[in-house]
């Protein structure tokens, strides 16, 4: 069965802390993405990456294919991160498995 | 630029009644089309994904339909609500041949009463 864990469930930080979410996934995959979700519902994709590593701003994700494991980084938080982080991955197909998201609260 | 768009933004209905949801993109032509859905607590579910226009594949079994009678339009139907359809409705784009990366609408929020 394929399964994408993500942990912490909850985050909560004070302002200018450096976070890390972390995803971890039982099979190999094609692609893995990082999505952000605000309150109101709305789904932005922050990367999609199958190696290495991206950095957008003070957004850094990067993925360990041999062991199954990718992080999202937020350096110097802001209380605007605060939202639902979700991590998704793909499987040579054009669907995509959710992971249940990490909730992160950032506090001024 | 591609746009996606999803109306209602909110939506309450009681038990027993229908639903349509529409979900359009612009900007692309013959987009892969998908509907998922986010129950409280939980992560999203792909409900439906379509190729093209007519070609609707059904990832779950469940009270809901879905059609493509447009190339850019995405329609999630059901005949009679029931509770366990509240939730949060998102449909999805991808280009076709890229599959991996998909493009969110603004979702729809059912609340079943």
């Amino acid at each position: 069965k394929n399964e994408v864990e993500q942990s912490p469930q909850n985050l909560t930080a004070q302002e200018g802390e450096f976070i890390t979410i972390n995803c971890s996934y039982s099979v190999g995959i094609s692609a893995l993405h990082w999505l952000q979700q605000h309150p109101g519902g709305g789904i932005v994709s922050l990367f999609m990456l199958s190696s290495g590593k991206k950095k957008h701003g003070r957004l850094i994700a990067t993925i360990n294919i041999q062991e199954k494991h990718s992080s999202l980084h937020i350096t110097a938080s802001h209380p605007r991160d605060s939202a639902v982080y979700i991590c998704a991955v793909s499987f040579n197909t054009d669907k995509l498995i959710f992971g249940t998201g990490t909730r992160l609260q950032v506090f001024p | 630029s591609q746009t996606i768009h999803q109306w209602p933004a909110t939506l309450v209905q009681p038990v027993g009644s229908p639903l349509s949801l529409e979900c359009t993109v612009e900007g692309t032509s013959n987009p892969n089309l998908y509907w998922y859905r986010q129950a409280a607590g939980r992560g999203l579910q792909l409900l439906f994904y379509s190729v093209g226009i007519g070609q609707i594949s059904s990832e779950v079994p469940q009270n809901l339909s879905a059609s493509r009678p447009q190339d850019r339009q995405f329609i999630l139907s059901s005949k009679k609500l029931l509770l366990s359809d509240s939730g949060f409705y998102l449909c999805a784009w991808s280009v076709t041949g890229h599959p991996y990366e998909q493009y969110f609408g603004p979702g729809t929020r059912l609340t079943v009463t």
